[in-house]
């Protein structure tokens, strides 16, 4: 079994449409991050959560919003999904120790009409 | 903020070398980070640098001269599963989060 886990792993939707993107994981990691990847622009951070309580805008957050639900779930939120939101999103974790050393999960491909 | 440059793609023949580069500009560099994805799949990590020099783990190697902000992943003996795209990513200290900013990756194709 995956260690991060997103769900859904394909999803097709239409403009206008609130879609949420699932992530969880059993590494016991307290740091989770929401990424999006499109061809020629690489990983970019949209959120990052170190703890339950704890939420951050990352480099492109507009759009979306995301909530830490237990240690182990973090998810992310397109309220009014649109066109230029069709990507590849990453969920990952990491631990204190190794704060960079990123576990990705396999990743939800989102196209919105 | 930060830019990271590295080529968009490169080839490479099944058992040679290949040195893919990353250059850096950031304000508060606190390490340098490359990451391996395979297409279709997730990124996994490679390798990490903190301090000037070579780090080498068995046919991987990634170098790093902070004063010149740049680095580089070399790949010896190539084999076909080789291929992927290789990510830099730069840690920055200046907002305190550590947080990664990734290069925009290097498509490698090792070919027979």
């Amino acid at each position: 079994d995956a260690d991060v886990t997103q769900t859904p792993r394909n999803r097709i939707t239409k403009t206008g449409k609130r879609i949420m993107l699932e992530c969880s994981q059993t590494k016991g990691h307290d740091r989770m991050y929401w990424y999006r990847q499109d061809p020629g622009l690489g990983l970019r951070l949209i959120y990052y959560s170190f703890d339950v309580k704890d939420i951050n805008k990352g480099e492109i957050s507009d759009g979306y919003s995301v909530s830490r639900q237990a240690q182990a779930k973090f998810s992310l939120s397109l309220e009014s999904a649109i066109p230029n939101q069709t990507a590849l999103y990453f969920c990952a974790t990491s631990d204190s120790i190794t704060p960079s050393q990123l576990h990705f999960g396999d990743g939800t491909r989102l196209s919105i009409l | 903020g930060q830019n990271i440059d590295q080529p968009t793609e490169m080839t490479a023949t099944e058992g040679a070398i290949v040195q893919i580069n990353c250059t850096y500009q950031t304000s508060g560099f606190n390490g340098l980070f490359w990451y391996q994805q395979h297409a279709g799949e997730a990124p996994t990590f490679l390798s990490y640098n903190v301090l000037d020099g070579l780090e080498e783990k068995g046919r991987f190697s990634s170098f790093l001269s902070r004063s010149k902000g740049y680095s580089y992943l070399l790949l010896k003996e190539l084999q076909m599963k080789d291929s992927a795209s290789y990510l830099c990513a730069v840690r920055d200290s200046g907002a305190g989060s550590y947080q990664l900013t990734f290069g925009k990756g290097t498509k490698l194709s090792v070919i027979p």
